[in-house]
């Protein structure tokens, strides 16, 4: 199993659409959680973190389940410049990590006008 | 200012050669990574480096040998080029060793013919 698995998709959405990626992720003594967004031939950068009560950044919505080992990204009212790879990103525990990041395949969102 | 920067951008050659990347960081970071990103889209850590001492080393043959002269620099050499090694290859820095956010470089596109 992959340690952070997530639907590749691609996702093809028209303008305005709501869409949600999710991510599951396999070790449990995971401690942080990201998403990050990696646009065609560039590389990635911070979206945005995941905090366990749920966070919202404008448009953008992050979610953690920590009992299902499962985390979301809602992207509202989406437009064309959204169109990317959003990765889900996962840190284990402090200890050995040393900011060892654990990153999922990407799901791959395109919005068409 | 760009604040990861590597070189080259491309790099092509042949199987069995010797080459090198560099990576620099503007940031005032004390720690830098190396990335792969192979054709499936996975992007995988290869080393990272605290304050030029070496702390992750994950599993990679040892044609790959990485080097910081300083805490703003870290190359990366390949010796005895095999066609697997074709992939996009990505340094990145942040400070600390558990950090919220890494920041990556433009990454280097390495194809070997």
């Amino acid at each position: 199993r992959k340690e952070v698995e997530q639907d590749p998709g691609p996702f093809n959405v028209p303008e305005g659409a709501t869409v949600a990626f999710n991510c599951t992720y396999s070790n449990s003594a995971s401690q942080s959680f990201f998403w990050y967004r990696q646009d065609c031939r560039k590389e990635p950068k911070l979206l945005m973190s995941v905090y366990s009560s749920g966070n919202e950044d404008g448009r953008f919505t992050a979610q953690l389940n920590r009992a299902s080992q499962y985390i979301s990204l809602l992207i509202r009212d989406s437009k064309l410049s959204d169109s990317a790879t959003y990765l889900c990103v996962v840190r284990p525990a402090g200890g050995t990590s040393y900011g060892k990041l654990t990153f999922g395949q990407g799901t791959i969102l395109t919005v068409h006008p | 200012d760009t604040a990861v920067s590597q070189t080259p951008k491309y790099l092509v050659t042949q199987m069995g050669n010797d080459k090198s990347i560099k990576c620099e960081q503007n940031l005032g970071h004390d720690t830098m990574y190396w990335y792969k990103q192979d054709s499936k889209k996975f992007l995988k850590i290869m080393f990272s480096y605290n304050n030029k001492e070496l702390i992750i080393n994950e599993t990679v043959p040892n044609r790959f040998s990485p080097k910081s002269p300083d805490k703003a620099h870290l190359n990366l050499h390949i010796n005895s080029l095999e066609l697997g090694d074709s992939a996009v290859y990505f340094c990145a820095s942040s400070q600390g060793l558990n950090p919220d956010t890494q920041y990556f470089g433009p990454g280097t596109r390495l194809t070997v013919l």
